[in-house]
């Protein structure tokens, strides 16, 4: 069985705040894929990044950094120097090699004020 | 190149009434997904297609759900009768066979069954 928690339902920041989404996981497998998407009140889920288990290489992307730890299982997400565009529902996901689809947490949903 | 395309964007319906949702996913995507996301959660996979076969249908009610996916490229989901419990967004996601590729999702089909 796969689960993903997201146990942040809600956040609120002020533009130009960094601010940490907590992603964890759970799964038997090996060998598994980690998934971060943005949703915005259009309702698009937009990719932002994947991780596969064997590269706990930290990734930074402009604003947008996410740190895996795998002996916590953990994948979290920080965006630095919060903007207003930056208000969506994100989305932690996990895909095992076993079942080739995604399992999703609840989502946290980042409201920026400006 | 284009993404996922859904239609209809949004459906309202009365209950015990049939409704259909057409999905075109990306070219070239051999995989295709459709996921139903209630309020406030993350999407929960019905069904997914390697090309015209269903591999993965376990999540889907059967009694009242139906896809297809005839020549491996556009997919219909139906649902036949709705029933109020089944006002969601259902989106539709496609990728390139194999493990770890990425998912890309549609911007989804909102359903309210009054």
């Amino acid at each position: 069985a796969q689960k993903v928690t997201q146990a942040q339902t809600e956040i609120s920041v002020v533009e130009k705040e960094d601010v940490t989404l907590d992603c964890v996981y759970e799964t038997r497998d090996t060998t598994y894929y980690l998934f971060w998407y943005k949703q915005p009140p259009s309702g698009e889920l937009v990719f932002l990044i994947r991780r596969n288990s064997f590269d706990e290489q930290n990734e930074i992307s402009g604003r947008y950094s996410w740190n895996f730890q795998k002996s916590t299982s953990s994948f979290n997400f920080t965006i630095t120097a919060s903007q207003v565009v930056d208000s969506a529902v994100y989305f932690c996901a996990l895909k095992a090699t076993g079942r080739r689809a995604l399992t999703f947490g609840s989502g946290t949903r980042l409201q920026v004020q400006p | 190149e284009a993404g996922v395309v859904q239609s209809p964007r949004y459906k309202i319906i009365e209950k015990k009434q049939p409704v259909a949702f057409w999905c075109n996913p990306i070219s070239g995507h051999n995989t295709l997904y459709w996921y139903r996301q209630n309020l406030g959660q993350g999407p929960e996979l019905l069904i997914r297609y390697e090309n015209e076969e269903a591999v993965d249908d376990s999540q889907l009610p059967k009694d009242r759900f139906s896809a297809e996916r005839l020549k491996g490229v556009d997919s219909t989901l139906k649902i036949q009768p709705a029933e109020l419990g089944d006002s969601a967004v259902y989106l539709c996601a496609s990728s390139e066979t194999g493990a770890g590729n990425t998912i890309y999702f549609g911007e989804g089909s909102w359903l309210t069954v009054v």
